[in-house]
């Protein structure tokens, strides 16, 4: 298994475009997670999916985010209009079942906003 | 208000010797803690875990210690290697399953 996929590795966009993020599970995974990383908050929760349905999204920063699961191997988190504050880097995990605390991440999206 | 603190935010360490990484929490409903370590242009992998009803786990050179009194955990490397040069993260989880992570540390351990 490639483990989870994410996409872009590296997205560079000026202030007030729309970005969007790619994420790929586990095959067999069914709960998803999207966090954030930056230098003062560490790795912050955003939001969890569990069978596609969204658990928790009270980590979502603002309206500007969102995030969807279309179907039980993909999701994506967009962010329209995108701010310079919201770059960081931004993963996707998922682990085996809802209380799986070990949870495997993907490579995560470096995200620059210009 | 971060619930789950590492207040170093680097550590360096002579190959060979201890290297020792420190959590704090306030939350006592946390019930199991986590270790995760992240190389660089990676994302964190699963180190090493502890149940609130233990005080120690062990996992080859890597031992964690859980204080619950003083709401404190730490992380024994013995002994260092330089492969062990990474950012750990701590993490708790709550009772609804939910994981806080700390701020990292970021380790080096020199040859």
């Amino acid at each position: 298994d490639a483990g989870v996929i994410q996409s872009p590795r590296h997205e560079v966009t000026e202030m007030g475009q729309e970005v969007t993020l790619r994420c790929k599970l586990i095959s067999g995974h069914n709960s998803l997670f999207w966090y954030r990383q930056t230098m003062m908050r560490g790795l912050e929760l955003l939001i969890y999916f569990n069978n596609n349905v969204p658990i928790d999204d009270s980590g979502m920063p603002e309206d500007r985010f969102s995030a969807k699961m279309p179907n039980a191997s993909f999701s994506t988190l967009k962010i329209q209009p995108s701010e310079p504050r919201d770059s960081a880097v931004y993963f996707c995990a998922s682990s085996l079942k809802r209380a799986d605390e070990k949870l495997f991440f993907g490579s995560g999206t470096q995200l620059s906003v210009l | 208000d971060q619930q789950v603190k590492q207040n170093s935010p680097s550590l360096s360490v002579q190959e060979g010797r201890i290297s020792i990484l420190n959590c704090d929490y306030t939350n006592s409903m946390f019930d199991y803690f986590l270790w995760y370590k992240k190389y660089p242009a990676e994302g964190p992998t699963f180190l090493i875990s502890i149940s609130s009803i233990k005080d120690k786990n062990e996992d080859g050179r890597f031992t964690v210690f859980l204080n619950k009194s003083a709401k404190h955990l730490s992380l024994h490397i013995v002994p260092s290697q330089p492969g062990d040069s990474a950012v750990y993260f701590c993490a708790a989880r709550n009772a609804g399953n939910m994981l806080t992570f700390g701020g990292g540390t970021r380790l080096m351990v020199k040859p």
